[in-house]
């Protein structure tokens, strides 16, 4: 089945520690997304990546940074620069068409 | 001013109504219009996508463009208490980013 997976479900980071969120697709798509969602909020863009090795800050890129070494694979990872990092963090693809493909997500929790 | 406002509702009716959902926009330039379903937990699944102004049909989901107001509609017919989620309006000047309403939760009385 072609999709977007996320893992892990729910992770939880301790204080000044750096965490990896990972997202995979096999949509054969070119364009990644990482964005967050805090309760009741819509979503706000942290990166996003149109092509492989080449990736552009969102709105709210402070405290988070990303990789794209592989068209299927866009990891984000949430430093302990990043102060409120409590979220829902949904990846999306998107091919020809503006259309975005969301995965799972992930429940990040600070302990 | 936000460039998509969306009210946060909730929107609370009973089974079998007819709601409708909408979206106000600022930015002339955005041509892609679409409409996105999320429930509890989980990601964004789209519903709708439509481009430049009109209507679009789906079974019980219709899609309406204003461009001329800049104004987005979701119309749900026969609702069920299965529609109960949040729906989240996006759109795009084609630029690969999409802006996001702040999603409105509708839930369905049965």
């Amino acid at each position: 089945d072609g999709g977007i997976t996320q893992s892990p479900k729910y992770l939880f980071r301790k204080e000044g520690q750096n965490v990896t969120l990972s997202c995979e697709q096999n949509l054969n798509h070119d364009a990644m997304y990482w964005y967050r969602q805090d309760p009741g909020q819509g979503l706000r863009l942290i990166y996003y990546s149109q092509i492989v090795n080449d990736f552009q800050k969102g709105d709210i890129a402070e405290g988070y940074s990303v990789s794209r070494e592989k068209k299927e694979s866009f990891p984000l990872t949430v430093t302990s620069a990043q102060k409120n990092p409590t979220a829902f963090y949904l990846c999306a693809s998107s091919g020809l068409q503006e259309t975005q493909y969301f995965g799972p997500g992930t429940r990040l929790l600070v302990l | 001013q936000k460039e998509v406002e969306q009210d946060p509702g909730p929107l609370s009716v009973p089974e079998g109504a007819i709601v409708s959902l909408n979206c106000t926009y600022s930015n002339s330039a955005f041509q892609y219009f679409m409409w996105y379903r999320q429930y509890s937990r989980k990601g964004p699944e789209l519903l709708m996508y439509t481009y430049s102004s009109g209507n679009k049909e789906d079974g019980r989901f219709t899609a309406q463009v204003d461009k001329s107001s800049k104004y987005i509609s979701l119309f749900i017919r026969d609702s069920q208490p299965s529609d109960s989620a949040t729906y989240l309006c996006a759109m795009s000047d084609s630029n690969y980013q999409l802006i996001w309403g702040a999603g409105t939760k509708l839930i369905i009385k049965p």
